[in-house]
């Protein structure tokens, strides 16, 4: 069966800081791999999806990066961070191609002081 | 652009209450549409989905029927649970996870 890991569940980070959050799939090939972040009493906005390996595709512009340097390992990164930044982090896979099920991990709290 | 609305929350219902969340979307084209569900301190996870009008989606005593002429996807439950606790999102995408739109999601609380 797929399983999708997150890591850390929480964070604290202060501005201005550097950030990088990780994300793993487990138990399938080729995913479409995404990030979205999730802030208090908003809903979901997709940040970033990536097709295969070292193919990111950005929604929005912002201070944050995304990687994936293998085919179940997806990145989010930053330089420096914002208070803006904070929020709740979540990755999602989902089969290659088309519409279909996203499957999101546990997700990552992410509060910049 | 497409876009989804569900009903602010919070919501707050007695055990074994009636539930409706309700949802509707602004679409080109011939979009699927999905309710999500996320417990306390997880992730979303899929709770049912329709993909084309009138289909009805079902799942753990929840449906939500498709409705072209309303452009809506209404949730229902006949009697909620205690374990029903959770936000429930309501999402929509037209040709492939990349232009998914999720709705700002509605907090139900329900009391024993």
């Amino acid at each position: 069966s797929q399983t999708i890991h997150q890591w850390p569940a929480t964070l604290v980070q202060p501005v201005g800081s550097p950030l990088s959050l990780e994300c793993t799939v487990e138990g399938t090939s080729n995913p479409n791999l995404y990030w979205y972040r999730q802030a208090a009493g908003r809903g979901l906005q997709l940040l970033f999806y990536s097709v295969g390996i070292g193919q990111i595709s950005s929604e929005v512009p912002q201070n944050l990066s995304a990687s994936r340097p293998q085919d179940r390992q997806f990145i989010l990164s930053s330089k420096k961070l914002l208070l803006s930044d904070s929020g709740f982090y979540l990755c999602a896979w989902s089969v290659e191609g088309g519409l279909d099920t996203q499957y999101f991990g546990p997700g990552t709290r992410l509060t910049v002081l | 652009g497409n876009s989804v609305t569900q009903m602010e929350g919070p919501v707050t219902l007695s055990e074994e209450a009636f539930l409706t969340i309700n949802c509707t979307y602004t679409a080109t084209g011939y979009p699927s549409l999905f309710w999500y569900v996320q417990y306390p301190g997880e992730g979303l996870q899929l709770l049912l989905k329709a993909t084309k009008a009138d289909d009805k989606g079902s799942n753990k005593g929840f449906e939500a029927t498709y409705r072209k002429e309303t452009t809506s996807f209404h949730l229902e439950k006949g009697s909620v649970q205690v374990s029903d606790s959770a936000v429930y999102f309501c999402a929509l995408g037209v040709y492939n996870n990349n232009d998914m739109r999720f709705g700002a999601g509605t907090r139900l609380t329900v009391k024993p």
